[in-house]
């Protein structure tokens, strides 16, 4: 198992330029989440995901969007980069069919810098 | 308000030398408890989840044990490859919301 994954792993972008982040779970769980981290803020929610086709808001969600058209993938889309939108950004997931556990898997990170 | 703190921000330790890492919580309706390890550039790896206060869980030189209003892991014997970030999250079985804590960064020198 690849457990999750995320690509890119690093992208630079002009202020104003789109891009989607695109992350893949091949543990069959219902949950799916979007965070991001800067130093001294620790990890913080961005959207999240309790199944296909599904997506909420999590504690910074501004500037940001979520897709879950399918159970294994979710989406996190910026449609118009900022500065203040540089970061990490990890994905993660958690509760198999029927859980718990309720432990979250995270990948391995996308590095983004908007210049 | 639901919040989670950990201590020390950071630790340097020798070799060999054991000590403890705190995580103290204030939690609605505790659901769980998790540790994880992030090495710098890399995402976070799970390493246990407790549910109840008393519980214990081992794994190498890691042990992590929980009580009603915190949780310590223990660190024996620690080697160099155990430095790492080391992050406290709670669920709260009310909201199933996640709280993170800021991390203890953990330096072992040999």
């Amino acid at each position: 198992n690849a457990g999750v994954t995320q690509t890119p792993k690093f992208r630079v972008l002009k202020t104003g330029q789109s891009m989607t982040l695109l992350c893949a779970q091949d543990m069959n769980h219902e949950y799916m989440y979007w965070y991001r981290q800067d130093p001294g803020m620790g990890l913080r929610l961005i959207h999240y995901s309790v199944g296909e086709g599904t997506t909420a808001k999590g504690e910074v969600p501004d500037g940001y969007n979520v897709s879950r058209l399918k159970k294994q993938n979710f989406l996190l889309g910026l449609e118009s980069a900022a500065p203040s939108q540089t970061s990490v950004y990890f994905c993660a997931s958690s509760y198999p069919a029927g859980g718990p556990p309720y432990e979250q898997y995270f990948g391995p990170g996308t590095r983004l810098t908007v210049t | 308000e639901d919040q989670v703190t950990q201590s020390p921000e950071a630790l340097r330790l020798q070799e060999g030398e054991s000590s403890s890492l705190n995580c103290s919580y204030t939690v609605s309706g505790l659901r769980g408890l998790f540790w994880y390890r992030q090495d710098p550039g890399k995402g976070p790896e799970f390493l246990f989840t407790l549910y109840s206060a008393g519980e214990e869980k081992e794994k190498e030189r890691l042990k992590a044990t929980l009580t009603k209003k915190e949780s310590f892991l223990h660190i024996t014997a620690p080697k160099p490859e155990d430095s790492a970030t080391y992050l406290c999250v709670t669920m709260s079985g009310n909201t199933g919301k996640l709280i993170f804590g800021q991390g203890t960064t953990l330096q072992v020198k040999p």
